[in-house]
Formats: C-alpha cells, structure tokens, sequence
C-alpha cells in the first residue's frame, strides 16, 4: 500500500486478556518502529527492527510486551496479561534505509477495563 | 534516557497569526524532524532537516536546523484553522536512535 497500515484501529479489552497489534510497514522499508503514545503525551519508543538485525527491544516496559517481525515486512506487537496501564495509542512507524525520515502509521488505540 | 524539550506546550493563537515553537537538548543530533499529528491519527511528517544551519520551508512552514546541534525551531506563517493540532519535533542521535518532544498543542480561534 501507499502508507502504513495498522489493524485494528480500535481494540477494547478486559484487564488480564492478551491482544495482538498488527502492523504493515510501507512497502521496501527495512526499518520499523514501535511506539506507544499515552493521553495528552509524546511518543515512547518501544522497539525497533532493521533487516535482518536483532530487534532493539531496550524500549518494551516489561516482559509482557513482545514483538515479532516476519519475512522483514509485517509485524505484531503483543500484549500478554493486560493492565490498565496500558491503555494508550500503540503506533507504528517504517522507514527505508537510506532515509531517515520514519512514516507512521494512524495507530491502534488499545482501551483496557 | 535522552529528553526533548519542547516548547512551549500549548498555544491559542488568532488566525493569520504566525507560530514558532522550537526543541532544545543537551545531545547533538545528526537529524531533526517535525512531525504534526490530527486527533486520532498517526503523525505526519512536514520537514527534515539533516545539516547544521539548514533552513528549510514547506510552503507556509519554515523549520530550521540549530547551529550547536542541539536546537530546532519550527515557525508557522499566517495560520489556519486547518494548523491545529499537535506539533512534535524529533531528533535523530544515530541509527535507530529518535527521540521525540513532548508536542506543541496549537489551537487557531477563527
């Protein structure tokens, strides 16, 4: 597609549950970014995948967090045993590896009760 | 970790009124972006900057590139009511590493 895409858009979930986000990067970008942005609150890194390379995952909050990227395209960030606490937008953000300029995608606005 | 000040954190501004907001940090960074984000959407880029120095515009915005490295502003001629929103700056230390401000909330009363 022309940009990144998130799914879904929306996820409303009960505290303990696990969700899955879903993240499709511009299409040949090798770089991709999780981060998460709380109410009224700039962007937190959360982790970074480039090629081929280990995942950067020094931004994940706990270990309930996890990310994987398969084939270097899609990606999925999970969520293990929500908290509250969590409820944010998760966003994701690609960029090639000859630019630095990162692409995000429209987010996905994780609600946890 | 590495921290952006931005500001300042929230503006209200009458229409046709010109907007600067800058970031400052105590890194050097080799890339400064600024980014403007619409209530429930993604951030979108409107200008890099790679060099020292560099003035950039992109019609009615003008951002430039600090000369210590450590600073960027953004200025934002003879607004609209289409400018609001939340303007974040980011700043690139190197490879993966971007670290981004905490967001300028600009309102444009018509």
């Amino acid at each position: 597609g022309a940009g990144v895409s998130q799914s879904p858009s929306n996820k409303v979930t009960e505290k303990g549950k696990d969700v899955e986000l879903r993240c499709d990067p511009i299409s040949g970008h090798t770089a991709l970014y999780w981060y998460r942005q709380s109410l009224g609150q700039g962007l937190e890194f959360l982790i970074y995948f480039q090629g081929n390379s280990a995942p950067d995952k020094s931004g994940l909050p706990s270990d309930r967090f996890s990310a994987e990227r398969t084939g270097g395209s899609v990606s999925t960030l999970t969520i293990q045993r929500t908290q509250q606490e969590d409820s944010a937008v998760y966003l994701c953000a690609s960029s090639s590896a000859s630019l630095d300029e990162q692409f995000f995608g429209p987010g996905t606005r994780l609600t946890v009760l | 970790g590495q921290q952006l000040n931005q500001s300042p954190q929230s503006m209200f501004i009458q229409e046709g009124e010109d907007v600067s907001m800058n970031c400052t940090s105590s890194s050097i960074f080799n890339t400064w972006l600024w980014y403007k984000q619409d209530p429930g959407e993604g951030p979108v880029l409107l200008i890099a900057l790679y060099k020292a120095g560099e003035l950039t515009s992109n019609g009615r915005l003008t951002a430039q590139f600090g000369i210590t490295r450590k600073d960027s502003f953004l200025n934002i001629s003879a607004s609209i009511p289409s400018d609001v929103g939340i303007y974040f700056c980011a700043g690139q230390l190197a490879g993966n590493q971007f670290y981004f401000g905490t967001g300028t909330s600009l309102t444009v009363i018509p």
